[in-house]
């Protein structure tokens, strides 16, 4: 069984729907966060939160909401989509807060597109 | 805005030739890593470089970033199908993660 996966992997919606992307891993870790890929712009990151009680913005926070429901769950909302946010959006997890000695895994992305 | 260049975009070759592929920025990192993502799948890493002028070997890969720390590189000798995928580098300005820039990758076909 993978160790980071994402729900749903594909979403079809339309612009103004409220949408929900959700992770979850078995891996352990305390520190988990939420990316959205576009072609030609690497991957963004949206929020992390490093425990239960911790949340924070990334770099292209606006129009996107998290909530850390557990240790293992982070769940990703877009409260009003809209077709500037389709993309391919990651979760992933790490054992350290320190980019220099972690490794990030990454769960298998969710294709959303907003019509 | 901090940016992060990666090239070639593209890069289609022959089993068992060779390349390089690389990443350029006028910022400082302060690490720099590199993953390969499949298609359907998310990223994973190869390495970290830390140290300007470090030198790192996964068998057919290697890393190298650059003196001044603004760049990396990544050659592979003998290029293997299994080998194709999206080649992503990420630079870090500073410890935290909110501080890491992503490149946009280099997307590498080896043709058997």
């Amino acid at each position: 069984d993978a160790d980071v996966t994402q729900t749903p992997r594909n979403r079809i919606t339309k612009t103004g729907k409220r949408i929900m992307l959700e992770c979850s891993q078995t891996k352990g870790h305390d520190r988990m966060y939420w990316y959205r890929q576009d072609p030609g712009l690497g991957l963004r990151l949206i929020y992390y939160s490093f425990d239960v009680k911790d949340i924070n913005k990334g770099e292209i926070s606006d129009g996107y909401s998290v909530s850390r429901q557990a240790q293992a769950k982070f769940s990703l909302s877009l409260e009003s989509a809209i077709p500037n946010q389709t993309a391919l959006y990651f979760c992933a997890t790490s054992d350290h807060a320190t980019f220099s000695t972690d490794t990030q895994y990454f769960g298998p992305g969710t294709r959303l597109t907003v019509l | 805005t901090q940016l992060l260049e990666q090239s070639p975009q593209f890069l289609s070759i022959q089993e068992g030739e060779n390349l390089t592929v690389y990443c350029n920025s006028s910022s400082v990192f302060s690490s720099l890593q590199w993953y390969r993502q499949e298609p359907g799948e998310g990223p994973v890493l190869l390495v970290t470089v830390v140290t300007g002028g470090e030198v790192k070997k996964l068998k057919r890969l290697t890393f190298q970033f650059g003196d001044a720390r603004k760049d990396s590189s990544l050659h592979i000798t003998a290029a293997q199908p299994g080998d194709t995928g999206l080649y992503l580098c990420a630079g870090a300005l500073s410890t935290s993660y909110d501080k890491v820039i992503f490149g946009p990758g280099t997307s590498l076909s080896v043709i058997p």
